[in-house]
């Protein structure tokens, strides 16, 4: 069936600094890949739409000079929040999207800023 | 304003009973409409989709109802089970975006 993993699951980090964040669709061919952040309350916020061979699309209020995203191929994909502080808080989820329009997520990496 | 709109916030309901979960939409354009079943600490699961062709569709004890003309649709969740209890959020796709709800979430009383 259609996977997506993302590593880590987890990761704590000091104010100012930056960490790395994987995602793979295992299982399927991705032809597109969205970043997204849901808050402590819920609520989802689209960071970035990258599709492979195509430039990736960010978000109002989210910028490549903060979240560079990579996108090599069509199932793998990394985002690296720069200069993290509290405001980046929260789950950073990456769903991939099959061939039928599916979208389909993986676990999520919560990032918790000192 | 919100493009996608989740009710109730909340849902209780006994084992064994149907929950109902309703949402709705602002923009016509929207053609794919999933719902997402999230635990704490996970990320959210695709568990049922539809099409705006459609205006039902079922998989197992979960059942989308799709009314086009008023831009609603409902998920049902039949015979519920404790397992169940969960955060439910409805989306709306246009071409690669997910407009999100703001979800609800049940609890399935044994």
């Amino acid at each position: 069936g259609a996977l997506v993993y993302q590593y880590p699951r987890r990761t704590i980090c000091k104010s100012g600094t930056s960490m790395r964040m994987e995602c793979q669709a295992v299982g399927f061919q991705a032809t597109s890949v969205a970043w997204y952040r849901q808050s402590p309350q819920k609520t989802f916020e689209l960071i970035a739409l990258s599709t492979v061979n195509s430039a990736i699309k960010y978000e109002q209020n989210f910028t490549q000079e903060k979240f560079p995203i990579s996108h090599p191929n069509l199932s793998f994909s990394s985002m690296t929040v720069l200069n993290a502080y509290l405001e980046d808080r929260g789950l950073y989820l990456c769903g991939a999207r099959g061939g039928q329009g599916e979208q389909y997520f993986g676990p999520g990496t919560r990032l918790t800023v000192l | 304003q919100q493009q996608v709109r989740q009710s109730p916030q909340s849902l209780t309901v006994w084992e064994g009973e149907t929950a109902i979960l309703n949402c709705s939409y602002e923009d016509s354009t929207f053609n794919y409409f999933p719902w997402y079943q999230q635990f704490p600490g996970e990320g959210p699961a695709l568990l049922i989709s539809i099409s705006s062709v459609s205006d039902k569709k079922e998989d197992g004890r979960f059942t989308i109802f799709f009314n086009k003309r008023e831009k609603k649709l409902s998920l049902h969740i039949t015979d519920s089970q404790p397992g169940d209890s969960a955060t439910y959020f409805c989306a709306a796709s246009r071409n690669y975006q997910l407009i999100w709800g703001s979800g609800t979430k049940l609890i399935i009383k044994p």
